[in-house]
């Protein structure tokens, strides 16, 4: 059964550059069917997808991000990562990593349980 | 930039039958397939439809979704609502190389 686990610092001081990981068990990430995406969830609000991967090292990201993003993906170590430089308040959230089809553009399943990254001094 | 648009809540009576709408701006909503998730509190969102109208095994069939062209808006419809359904729900799709949610809706049932 397909599992995706994020894991990563809880707190990060501002400015601070934020990594987080998410480790693929169950299934290869090295699969042409599937892109590996992240989304975050600031406290009481909706879902922002920040970008996603495929396992050649193709990316996508929100150009809506007001802080540079970059994804990166290991694929021996089957895990996919979301590096932010310099992190602000407002990156506070919780980050979940999901699968999605590549073929259809499909849905995010299945979902990670979430990391919850706080930003402050 | 393509974004899509819901209702910030709705709310109905157990047994009765509510329909969500998201509706895209900026693009055609029928370019690219459309997906419903709902979030319980403290859990991570699941998927109740995808590819506009299907349904993930074990999620009943009280849940439908549709897409309706001519508003440029997708639905998501829960008939005989249970407390259970109480949950936030939101949509999504994807337009030139970029994956959009929409804003979430809050579902109270009372």
């Amino acid at each position: 059964q397909l599992q995706l686990q994020e894991s990563g610092p809880g707190l990060v001081k501002p400015s601070e550059p934020l990594s987080l990981t998410c480790t693929v068990s169950g299934s290869s990430i090295s699969t042409s069917d599937y892109f590996w995406g992240w989304i975050r969830q600031p406290p009481g609000m909706g879902l922002e997808w920040i970008g996603s991967i495929y396992y050649s090292g193709t990316t996508y990201y929100n150009p809506s991000l007001k802080s540079p993003v970059t994804i990166s993906v290991d694929t021996s170590k089957n895990q996919f990562s979301l590096r932010l430089n310099s992190v602000i308040a407002a990156d506070t959230a919780m980050y979940y990593c999901a699968r999605h089809d590549r073929f259809s553009y499909g849905n995010f399943d299945p979902w990670g349980q979430g990391t919850l990254v706080t930003v402050s001094s | 930039n393509f974004m899509l648009t819901q209702p910030h809540s709705v709310s109905e009576s157990p047994g009765k039958t509510v329909t969500i709408s998201c509706t895209g701006i900026s693009g055609s909503i029928a370019r690219n397939y459309v997906h419903w998730y709902r979030q319980r509190p403290g859990s991570a969102p699941t998927t109740v439809i995808y590819d506009d109208n299907k349904r993930p095994s074990g999620v009943p069939d009280r849940f439908s979704g549709s897409i309706d062209r001519s508003s440029n808006s997708a639905s998501l419809t829960i008939s005989g609502l249970k407390t259970e359904d109480e949950s936030d729900y939101y949509c999504q799709s994807y337009y030139n190389n970029i994956w959009v949610f929409g804003g979430g809706t809050k579902l109270t049932v009372l």
